[in-house]
């Protein structure tokens, strides 16, 4: 199917880590891209290619991918980590984008 | 420094034209590989990939609005448009572009998004 499934919302104790996961067909092929938005700003770009980071991307956030699941995973939780974070990948059968419907990080 | 901005109307009437412009700086789409894609977000919901235009001027349109949906570019300004007809609330959201990249093994990101329009759609 064409679609990415996120849980809703995680939440996460102050330094403790938390993986959030991104299902879907087209993870059997490709790979996600993660995106952190907060509050009124527009979504920044924290792994792609897997588990490559972004220049600035604390090296507390990771991805990794096992058959039809993406995870990104934030080692040590962070206050200023408490935001929506969105997948994104490729439909495996047309060359069209898909976003996952988003998951919202609550920090303890 | 490569940065994107949206520029357009922040309101429209049902059933009219919308028209938005991206504009760029820090990159130039004649270079290979580049791409510009339009992505929106209603109001508390999640990101939806709209359309995109690539370097080589090929372009790309979402499924279910390709029939709404014109990309085109304008290099000589570094901007890309997007126009989308036949407006309703539905489309009331906030229009950002983005820089497209798929890397070596087909994974499509995006780098830099601009900081978005809020479009509102409403008599």
């Amino acid at each position: 199917s064409s679609e990415l499934t996120q849980d809703p919302a995680v939440s996460v104790a102050l330094g403790q880590t938390v993986k959030i996961t991104c299902q879907g067909d087209s993870l059997i092929n490709y790979y996600a891209s993660w995106y952190q938005q907060k509050p009124g700003q527009a979504p920044i770009l924290i792994i792609y290619s897997k588990n490559s980071r972004p220049s600035g991307i604390p090296d507390r956030f990771s991805g990794s991918g096992s058959g039809n699941t993406a995870s990104l995973t934030i080692t040590g939780a962070q206050a200023e980590d408490e935001a929506d974070y969105y997948c994104n990948s490729r439909d495996s059968g047309v060359n069209h984008v898909l976003f996952g419907g988003g998951t919202k990080l609550t920090v303890l | 420094q490569v940065t994107l901005k949206e520029s357009g109307p922040a309101l429209v009437k049902p059933t009219q034209t919308l028209t938005l412009t991206c504009t760029f700086s820090g990159f130039s789409l004649t270079t290979t590989g580049l791409r510009v894609s339009w992505i929106r977000q209603p109001p508390g919901k999640a990101l939806e990939w709209l359309a995109r235009i690539d370097w080589d001027d090929d372009k790309l349109y979402s499924t279910s609005l390709k029939t709404r949906l014109t990309i085109s570019k304008d290099t000589s300004k570094n901007q890309v448009v997007l126009i989308m007809t036949n407006m309703g609330p539905m489309d009331t959201a906030t229009y950002y572009c983005a820089r497209m990249i798929y890397d070596g093994s087909g994974y499509p990101y995006f780098d830099y998004w601009g900081q978005g329009i809020l479009v509102t759609v409403s008599s």
